[in-house]
C-alpha cells in the first residue's frame, strides 16, 4: 500500500464550484501536511500546510485534516480556470529529517 | 521563493555516461532535497542533505551519488545514466524542522538518457 494515496482523477468541476481533493495517509508518526499546486511543466508550488486537526482557511482554500482518520483535504471555493492543475499532497516527518513523502497528484480541470 | 536554481535546465545524454546536476540556494537554508518525478507520478526522494558534507538517501537512491561541499551547493551525480533514469529531477530547500518550516521548490532539470 502507498503510504501517500490521493483520489484518483481527473477532476473535473464548472467555474465556480467547489473542488474537493482527498488524501490519506499510513504512517501515523507524520507531523505536517502540504498541498502543492503544479502546473504542466512547471515545478511544485505550495498552497498550503496544516498540522493541527481541524480546518485552515486561506482566500478561497481550506485545508482539512483529521490525525484520527489519517485524513487530510483541500477544499478549494469558486473554483476559476486558473485552478486547473495538478494537485500535491504531501507529508512531512519532521523527526526524520523532515522527509516528506508525496502522493501521485491529482489533476484538476475547472470548465468555464 | 525557493532562491533556488538548478542546471542544467534541460539535458539528453547516452547511457553509460555520467552525469551531475547541479542545485544552488541563495538562503542559508540547512536542508535540501533531490526528487524524481515521472509521468503520472508525484515527486519520490533521492538523497537529501542536513548540512554541509551530511547526506543521507532516499527512498529511490540507487544509482545516484550526492555531494554538499557548501551550503548553497548541492551536486546530484548519475554514475552510469541509464534510460529508468529519465525523468524530471527537482532540488528543494527548507530552513529547519519546524512544523511550519514548507520544502520549496527549484524549477527542475529535464533528462533525457538515450
Amino acid at each position: 500500500q502507498k503510504e501517500v494515496e490521493q483520489n484518483s482523477g481527473p477532476l473535473s468541476v464548472p467555474e465556480g464550484a467547489i473542488a474537493s481533493l482527498n488524501c490519506t495517509y499510513s504512517d501515523r508518526g507524520s507531523q505536517s501536511f502540504f498541498w502543492y499546486r503544479q502546473y504542466s511543466g512547471k515545478s511544485p508550488e505550495l498552497i498550503m500546510f496544516i498540522y493541527s486537526n481541524g480546518d485552515k482557511e486561506d482566500g478561497r482554500f481550506t485545508a482539512q485534516l483529521n490525525k484520527a482518520s489519517q485524513y487530510v483535504s483541500l477544499l478549494i471555493r469558486d473554483s476559476q480556470p486558473s485552478d486547473s492543475a495538478t494537485y500535491l499532497c504531501a507529508v512531512r516527518d519532521v523527526s526524520n529529517a523532515g522527509k516528506s513523502t508525496f502522493g501521485d497528484g491529482t489533476t484538476l480541470t475547472v470548465k468555464p | 521563493d525557493a532562491g533556488i536554481t538548478q542546471s542544467p535546465r534541460h539535458k539528453v545524454t547516452e547511457t553509460g555516461t555520467p552525469v551531475t546536476l547541479r542545485c544552488h540556494q541563495t538562503e542559508n537554508h540547512r536542508y535540501m532535497y533531490w526528487y524524481r518525478q515521472d509521468p503520472g507520478h508525484g515527486l519520490r526522494l533521492i538523497h537529501y542533505s542536513y548540512g554541509v558534507k551530511d547526506t543521507d538517501k532516499g527512498e529511490v537512491s540507487d544509482g545516484y551519488s550526492v555531494s554538499r561541499s557548501k551550503t548553497e551547493d548541492f551536486l546530484l551525480t548519475l554514475e552510469s545514466a541509464t534510460s529508468s533514469q529519465t525523468s524530471v529531477y527537482f532540488c528543494a530547500n527548507s530552513p529547519g524542522l519546524a512544523l511550519t518550516d514548507t520544502q520549496y521548490f527549484g524549477p527542475g532539470t529535464r533528462l533525457t538518457v538515450l
